[in-house]
């Protein structure tokens, strides 16, 4: 299985600073297929996961362009350029090159 | 508009069986396949099975293996969850989840609560 490490497990941010949290994979994520399925979800308390990226750096639908991700191969990185308050929760990573796995979740929480 | 809803969720005794369902809508059901993932009270996500768009393939967590079964009707644009042997470990919110995952197509839905308990 792929193991998908998170850092930080926490985060405290202020009101429009930046946040970065990283997620390494224990083997690369290069499909087959030439594509890289790294997503981003983000989970409110008492809410499902929400998509926010998807092939490292695409965003979903009605999602805020100050989340990014960028990365390739093992590591990969979200950013949000300017934390809002309504960005508090947890911030997982997935891949779906081979099977699925998640990190561990990064908690967001403001300072 | 795209949407997956899970039956509603139970509490049920150690060892006893319940099956989840998942009903799609808004996209051609059995053009996708699907998947199962749950989290346990204050866990993370955990992934446990998906099955592909005409049922033919079936692939499962070591955790659940040998006694949980996905399965589908494509004719009821429905996804199945059964779940036997239960294990209080098995209490989880259980999410249905459209293929492709980690792409652009994925959707889940609103999640439903097992709680496996005495």
């Amino acid at each position: 299985d792929i193991v998908m490490t998170q850092t930080p497990l926490s985060s405290p941010v202020t009101i429009g600073q930046p946040a970065s949290i990283s997620c390494r994979s224990s083997q690369s994520l290069v499909h087959n297929d030439g594509n890289t399925y790294l997503s981003w979800l983000h989970q409110r308390p008492g809410q499902p996961p929400r998509l926010l990226i998807y092939k490292i750096s695409n965003r979903f639908s009605g999602v805020p362009d100050r989340f990014s991700g960028s990365g390739a191969g093992t590591d990969f990185t979200l950013k949000i350029s300017r934390v809002e308050a309504e960005d508090v929760g947890v911030y997982y990573c997935m891949q779906a090159t081979l099977d699925v796995t998640f990190g561990q979740g990064t908690r967001l929480e403001i300072k | 508009q795209v949407q997956l809803v899970e039956s509603a969720g139970s509490v049920v005794q150690p060892g006893r069986s319940l099956r989840l369902s998942c009903a799609g809508s808004g996209f051609t059901f059995n053009h996708f396949g699907m998947h199962w993932v749950r989290q346990a009270p204050g866990k993370g996500l955990e992934w446990v099975a998906q099955i592909s768009y005409d049922g033919s393939n079936e692939y499962y967590a070591d955790s659940v293996k040998g006694r949980f079964t996905i399965s589908r009707d494509n004719s009821k644009n429905t996804l199945y969850l059964q779940m036997n042997s239960l294990r209080p470990e098995d209490t989880a919110v259980y999410y249905c989840a459209k293929d492709d995952i980690g792409d652009e197509d994925a959707a889940w839905g609103r999640g439903t609560l097992v709680t496996v308990s005495s």
